[in-house]
């Protein structure tokens, strides 16, 4: 079965500092990877995302990520951190159920994110 | 449009007690699904469905029940509630069923089951 581990349950950076939070993933096919940012007390916004094509996916709010089969990860950046960044974030990957076409999003336990002024 | 909207916001029920959660949205979305939220474990899929009809269950299914009678219309039931069901609920919905398509997730319900 395919899984998505977030090995980093909570990260503080400084603001203006650099971030990278991981992501590496278990599944057999090529992956379809997302990446999600969820503020305090509300829903999940889809940050980015990456299909095929180009490794290195831009997203909003100046997010980044790039996937790289042979890590088998998929990791977000952002060059400067913002004090609105501090939330959680959720990676997460899509499997598709051949019958029906359809897919389903399996997603890692999350990255808690902390920004010090 | 107003997207993905649920109701209610919070909830807090006694054990046994049996609610529905709504979940509607005006995009005209085929597919939709219902995810639970609890600390440290991210999201996990309860029920989903690809049209009006169909439904199916995801990897957390037992305790729930779902219906798909409309396109816009995703209700989730709670039969006989138990404190393990005490969670995050968010629903999400996309336009098709292909992989490029984006999910987009209501606000939640935050249910408490005493």
């Amino acid at each position: 079965a395919q899984s998505v581990t977030q090995p980093d349950i909570h990260i503080t950076v400084s603001e203006g500092a650099s971030l990278e939070l991981r992501c590496n993933y278990s599944y057999g096919a090529t992956p379809y990877l997302f990446w999600y940012v969820q503020s305090p007390g509300q829903g999940l916004q889809l940050l980015l995302k990456y299909f095929s094509g180009d490794t290195l996916v831009q997203g909003i709010k100046g997010f980044e990520a790039e996937f790289k089969r042979s890590q088998s990860s998929f990791n977000l950046r952002k060059p400067s951190v913002h004090w609105s960044d501090a939330a959680e974030y959720f990676c997460a990957v899509a499997l598709s159920y051949s019958g029906a076409g359809s897919y389903q999003l399996t997603f890692g336990k999350g990255t808690k994110l902390s920004v010090i002024p | 449009n107003a997207g993905v909207t649920q109701t209610p916001k919070f909830q807090v029920l006694k054990t046994g007690q049996s609610m529905t959660l709504q979940c509607a949205q005006d995009m005209n979305h085929e597919y939709m699904s219902w995810y639970r939220q609890d600390p440290g474990m991210g999201l996990r899929l309860i029920h989903y469905s690809v049209g009006a009809g169909i439904t199916d269950q995801g990897e957390v299914p037992n305790g729930y029940n779902v219906s798909r009678s409309t396109t816009e219309d995703f209700p989730l039931r709670l039969l006989s509630a138990a404190p393990s069901q005490t969670s995050v609920y968010f629903c999400a919905s996309t336009l098709s069923l292909g992989y490029q398509e984006t999910q987009y997730f209501g606000p939640g319900t935050r249910l408490l089951v005493l």
